[in-house]
């Protein structure tokens, strides 16, 4: 079945430096959406991406969509402490009755 | 408030009890889905409903667990004969019908530990 998987798993930066996660599928996505989830909180939309290529920018935060559609990134700029949380990156299944989520990447930020 | 509503928010049964959940999503989505997070991990797929339908089933969801949403509104997820092994947070998310991308909007979830 399909695997996605995120990279690294944990990352300590100090404030004001940048952050960025990985996401690899095993196979070929249709989309791939970003999620948040704050300790203590559950999950938390961010953004979607479509498009083969395609990058969207949310103020500090660069999504990319690989060109194969099989792999995605989230950079975050000068991170700041209000950045903590875990990162997840997600795809659905062919049919979208399912979205397989990856492991996360749990960033700490120390002011 | 009218995001997704789950309770009990938390759960300590002993192993061996039976436990439900209950989750009531957003009024307008009739798309709805269980998934299971353990600590340090994503969120694991358990089952999907269109409306009233169960269309998908994890292959990791044993016969202990057994999901309904009845009239296509609130969904309930029982877990029978509680183990250690079930401790998790129990996560419901609803999207719209009518369109196949679209946020999961996620409930607050249901922690479960089984003593």
């Amino acid at each position: 079945g399909q695997q996605v998987m995120q990279i690294p798993q944990y990352q300590h930066v100090q404030e004001g430096e940048d952050f960025t996660t990985y996401c690899n599928s095993s196979t070929t996505l249709s989309n791939i959406q970003w999620y948040k989830q704050r300790p203590g909180g559950h999950p938390v939309f961010l953004i979607q991406l479509v498009k083969s290529g395609e990058v969207k920018k949310q103020k500090r935060l660069t999504f990319q969509f690989g060109e194969a559609k099989k792999n995605s990134s989230l950079h975050i700029t000068a991170t700041q402490t209000t950045d903590v949380g875990t990162y997840f990156c997600a795809g659905p299944e062919y049919n979208f009755n399912k979205f397989y989520f990856g492991s996360g990447t749990k960033l700490n930020v120390k002011p | 408030d009218t995001g997704v509503s789950q309770n009990p928010r938390h759960k300590i049964t002993k192993r061996g009890q039976n436990v439900t959940f209950r989750c009531d999503p957003i009024s307008e989505h009739n798309r709805l889905y269980w998934y299971r997070q353990t600590l340090g991990q994503g969120p694991e797929f358990l089952t999907y409903f269109q409306n009233e339908a169960q269309l998908e089933k994890s292959r990791l969801l044993s016969d202990r667990f057994s999901a309904e949403r009845p009239k296509g509104s609130f969904s309930t997820l029982e877990i029978q004969r509680t183990e250690q092994g079930d401790s998790a947070m129990y996560l419901c998310a609803s999207r719209p019908g009518g369109s196949n991308t679209g946020e999961l909007f996620f409930g607050e979830g249901s922690r479960l530990t089984v003593l």
